[in-house]
């Protein structure tokens, strides 16, 4: 199984503030999605890169997939109350159909 | 257009009892994907299924758990014989196709399991 590794595990600032977390793997990946889950709730897609050194941008948010296809990084520019959350990168295993789940970042913005 | 449904929300058991999860996938989806999800932790796969048939077992624990996706009704997560240790809450997402051809996966709000 190939793993993806996250971080910051845990990252608080303030609203108004940028970010970047980051999602890493000393395997290729074919593409990556993110994810954001909210307490009590299943995640929800945000993106999937598919190319590497593609850049795409949702909003405030700019997912970056690395030109070796084997990380990825989520920029988020002025940091909203809204954007809390556990923020998850995951990618489909060769040979198979399953999804591999990073650790996760939990993001908490302060008012 | 309902999204993936699963009951119960939260399901409290005694060790030594059954738990019985189900997950209805989104209309027109055949293929199911059931997670396990501990406190601080991401999602681990447990089990892969479309339509009478699992597919992709890796994740599930050898004993006590099984997975089934009938052709008619919800698919079923069994814990059997139930410890501390299975407390965690348990998602269940589907998709239209495979997961490995970058379908989008939609999850439903999970199954908070808690063993007495």
């Amino acid at each position: 199984t190939q793993l993806l590794e996250q971080s910051p595990q845990f990252l608080s600032i303030q609203e108004g503030e940028n970010l970047t977390v980051y999602c890493n793997s000393s395997s290729v990946f074919s593409s990556l999605q993110w994810y954001r889950q909210e307490p009590g709730e299943g995640p929800v897609l945000l993106v999937t890169v598919v190319t590497g050194g593609e850049v795409k941008k949702l909003k405030r948010l700019t997912f970056q997939f690395g030109d070796a296809r084997k990380d990825s990084s989520l920029h988020i520019t002025a940091a909203q109350p809204g954007d809390t959350g556990l923020y998850l990168c995951a990618g489909p295993n060769f040979g198979n159909e399953k999804l591999t789940f990073g650790t996760g970042t939990r993001l908490t913005i302060i008012p | 257009n309902a999204g993936v449904m699963q009951n119960p929300r939260h399901l409290v058991r005694r060790r030594g009892q059954e738990a019985r999860l189900r997950c209805s996938p989104m209309k027109g989806h055949s293929h199911v994907y059931w997670y396990r999800q501990l406190p601080e932790e991401g999602l681990k796969f447990m089990v892969y299924l479309q339509k009478e048939n699992i597919i992709d077992e890796s994740g599930m624990p050898k004993e006590r758990f099984s997975a089934e996706f009938p052709k008619e009704g919800p698919s079923i997560l069994r814990i059997q014989q139930v410890v501390r240790g299975d407390s965690a809450a348990y998602f269940c997402a589907s998709s239209p196709s495979g997961s490995g051809t970058n379908e989008k996966l939609f999850f439903g709000s999970g199954t908070q399991l808690s063993v007495l």
